[in-house]
């Protein structure tokens, strides 16, 4: 069974510059999570969505979103970037209902600011 | 607000040594609680569940709800678990399903 994809693996952007990261979970899982890593903050819960709908949402301005398609296949989006944006975006998928909750991250998409 | 504190950000100990990596949580319902670990150059995984009460690669941890603790232990570290190891607590089950993460310690087991 293929991981948790995510695409791009890394990218360069300038302020106030938006970005679209994208995740493909893995076959199967309905919800998909995202979360922020910094070296200060550390991993930050962002959101998660399950077929199709938001189901949570992390402490983050509302720059910051995301969205699911029929498929499963998640997106998230920052618009005006800052340079704070600059973090690694991990995404985690896991089955949704049932299972042992346990999720299976990504490699990340490694954003930096400029 | 749930919280998940690892004092430690480091920890050197030897091959063979016994091995602590402490947390503590702050949450006011049930909790679930995680060990996830990230070795080098590899993504993110779990390492253990407290609900499953298992053993993995020789790890173990057990919640203590009085202490509010979820310390993992293993008795003889080996020098591939050097790592970087993350606690991690979710509300249980239903659907506002988050992962509140503390900040990591990185293991450094030396031969």
């Amino acid at each position: 069974k293929a991981g948790v994809t995510q695409t791009p693996r890394y990218l360069i952007k300038t302020r106030g510059q938006q970005v679209t990261l994208s995740c493909s979970p893995i076959s199967g899982h309905r919800s998909v999570s995202w979360y922020q890593q910094t070296p200060g903050q550390g991993l930050q819960f962002l959101f998660e969505y399950f077929s199709e709908t938001q189901r949570n949402k992390g402490n983050f301005p509302g720059r910051f979103s995301g969205r699911q398609f029929s498929n499963s296949r998640s997106e998230m989006n920052v618009s005006t970037l800052e340079l704070g944006d600059s973090a690694l975006y991990l995404c985690a998928s896991r089955i949704g209902t049932g299972g042992t909750g346990e999720l299976f991250f990504g490699e990340g998409s490694r954003l930096t600011v400029l | 607000a749930q919280r998940v504190t690892q004092p430690e950000k480091l920890l050197s100990v030897f091959k063979g040594a016994p091995v602590e990596l402490k947390c503590n949580y702050s949450y006011s319902g049930s909790p679930e609680l995680f060990w996830y670990v990230q070795y080098s150059r590899q993504r993110l995984q779990l390492l253990l569940r407290h609900i499953s009460r298992e053993s993995i690669k020789g790890f173990t941890a057990d919640l203590n709800k009085g202490e509010t603790s979820f310390h993992l232990k293993k008795p003889f570290a080996q020098e591939e678990d050097s790592a970087m190891y993350y606690c991690a607590l979710s509300d249980s089950g239903g659907s506002n399903y988050k992962l509140t993460f503390g900040k990591g310690t990185l293991l450094t087991v030396n031969p």
